[in-house]
């Protein structure tokens, strides 16, 4: 069971918004830590999506967003495309547990 | 640009020791944090520790002693060692910088430990 919390799986037909929430609690996210955010294709490395809460790396579009409140954070996907398929997982710091992951979320483009 | 290889056995025998490398190139390992990260099949991510090019590291404690890492600037790579391996250890490991979010990432690589 991971320390952070995301949904198992999401879905959403092209161009629509999807989220993905990571629920953690007052020892990583809520102790204030940052949470950052990964796109996983089977196969290939882990590509980050979103760090610091907010910020994209230069090349990731800005259909993905980040945010942050209390002891979650979410990551959301507008104007969805066919290659957004993939997992997703987050990322932060636990005071009691080094760097933790979120389970990781199955997105699912209908 | 950086990027990162690793490279290590395939296969591993129960309780044996497992020995990967991370070679950096594009840039210098000097002055960053470097992690080791693994996937079992089918499983979420887990942080397996960090060091800094200095030699400090830090492990996940859920790995009870079994983690040694260390580094190489001369080479410019960072190697871990995992010990009294079971089939749980069976993963995709990969390294990556640590800043402290995790990019870029290596490959990475499979191992399996069968015997």
């Amino acid at each position: 069971q991971s320390v952070l919390t995301q949904p198992p799986s999401v879905s959403g037909a092209p161009g629509q918004r999807v989220t993905i929430s990571c629920t953690g609690s007052s020892s990583n996210i809520g102790a204030g830590y940052d949470v950052h955010w990964y796109q996983h294709l089977p196969g290939t490395a882990p590509k980050l999506l979103i760090y610091g809460n907010t910020n994209r790396p230069s090349g990731v579009p800005d259909r993905f967003s980040g945010s942050k409140s209390g002891t979650s954070a979410s990551l959301a996907i507008t104007g969805l495309q066919a290659e957004d398929e993939a997992d997703y997982y987050c990322q932060s710091y636990d005071s009691s547990l080094n760097w933790v992951f979120g389970g990781g979320t199955k997105l699912t483009v209908l | 640009q950086v990027q990162l290889q690793e490279s290590g056995p395939g296969l591993v025998k129960p309780s044996e020791t497992l020995s990967l490398t991370c070679t950096v190139s594009g840039g210098s390992i000097s002055g960053y944090y470097w992690s080791w990260i693994r996937q079992p099949a089918g499983k979420g991510l887990e942080c397996i520790g960090r060091i800094y090019s200095g030699g400090i590291t830090k492990y996940n404690p859920s790995l009870k002693g079994r983690v040694t890492m260390s580094v190489d600037t001369s080479k410019n790579q960072f190697s871990l060692k995992l010990s009294s391996l079971t089939a749980a250890d069976t993963a995709v490991y990969y390294c990556a910088r640590s800043n402290p979010w995790f990019d870029p990432w290596g490959q990475g690589t499979l191992v399996t430990v069968s015997s």
